[in-house]
């Protein structure tokens, strides 16, 4: 079975400064996708950013990187210059491709960012 | 113009009644999802929809059946509500439910179950 793990249950960071999220994953297979989703106290999940697993190249979208470290089988999130709206759950994901391609989360990461 | 839209956002109930949570979405998606967040914030897949068609039936209770009557719309009946049910559900849609396309969630139904 695949699974998601993360092992901060609650992060703090000051505005401006950089944060790291992790996340690992135990999968046997080859083709799979992995996520970081937001969900900020309105509740409403957001799409962060994406890597496809063939891609060596680190996901980056605009303050959102990722390291991914396909041979531990890690998938960190890097938040630079934070932003008191940054405050929310962030949720580790993954899928395989092919077959029922479905999402399982980890349990979040509570980041909060403080002024 | 919501996406993704649910109703009721939320709702109280007592044990054993029969309740519906409706979902729409005007993206054009083919695939459409239920999910369910425990009180610990654990967000697990209960079921998927593509065009009408049933994909993922992920082990849920019997008691949840998914409905979708046209491609744009998949509602979740919920029958004799137990303690145990109350959480918040999210739907969600895709284009074609591959894992290269976004999810767009809706806002949550938040379910309690007295």
């Amino acid at each position: 079975a695949q699974t998601v793990t993360q092992s901060q249950p609650e992060m703090s960071v000051q505005e401006a400064e950089t944060v790291t999220l992790s996340c690992t994953y135990d999968t046997s297979e080859n083709n799979y996708y992995l996520f970081w989703y937001k969900q900020p106290p309105s509740r409403q999940m957001i799409l962060v950013i994406r890597q496809e697993a063939y891609k060596q190249q680190n996901a980056t979208e605009n303050r959102f990187s990722v390291n991914f470290q396909k041979a531990a089988k890690s998938f960190s999130l890097k938040i630079s210059d934070s932003q008191l709206g940054d405050t929310a759950m962030y949720f580790c994901a993954f899928g395989t491709q092919g077959g029922s391609e479905k999402l399982v989360f980890g349990k979040g990461t509570k980041l909060t960012v403080n002024p | 113009d919501t996406a993704v839209s649910q109703t009721p956002k939320y709702l109280v109930t007592q044990m054993g009644n029969d309740k519906s949570i409706k979902c729409e979405q005007n993206l054009g998606h083919d695939t459409m999802y239920w999910y369910k967040q425990d009180s610990k914030k654990f967000l697990k897949i209960m079921f998927s929809y593509n065009n009408k068609e049933l994909i993922i039936n992920e082990t849920v209770p019997n008691r949840f059946s998914p409905k979708s009557p046209d491609k744009a719309h998949l509602n979740l009946h919920i029958n004799s509500l137990e303690l145990g049910d109350s959480a918040v559900y999210f739907c969600a849609s895709s284009r074609l439910g591959r894992l290269q396309e976004t999810q767009y969630f809706g806002p949550g139904t938040r379910l309690l179950v007295l």
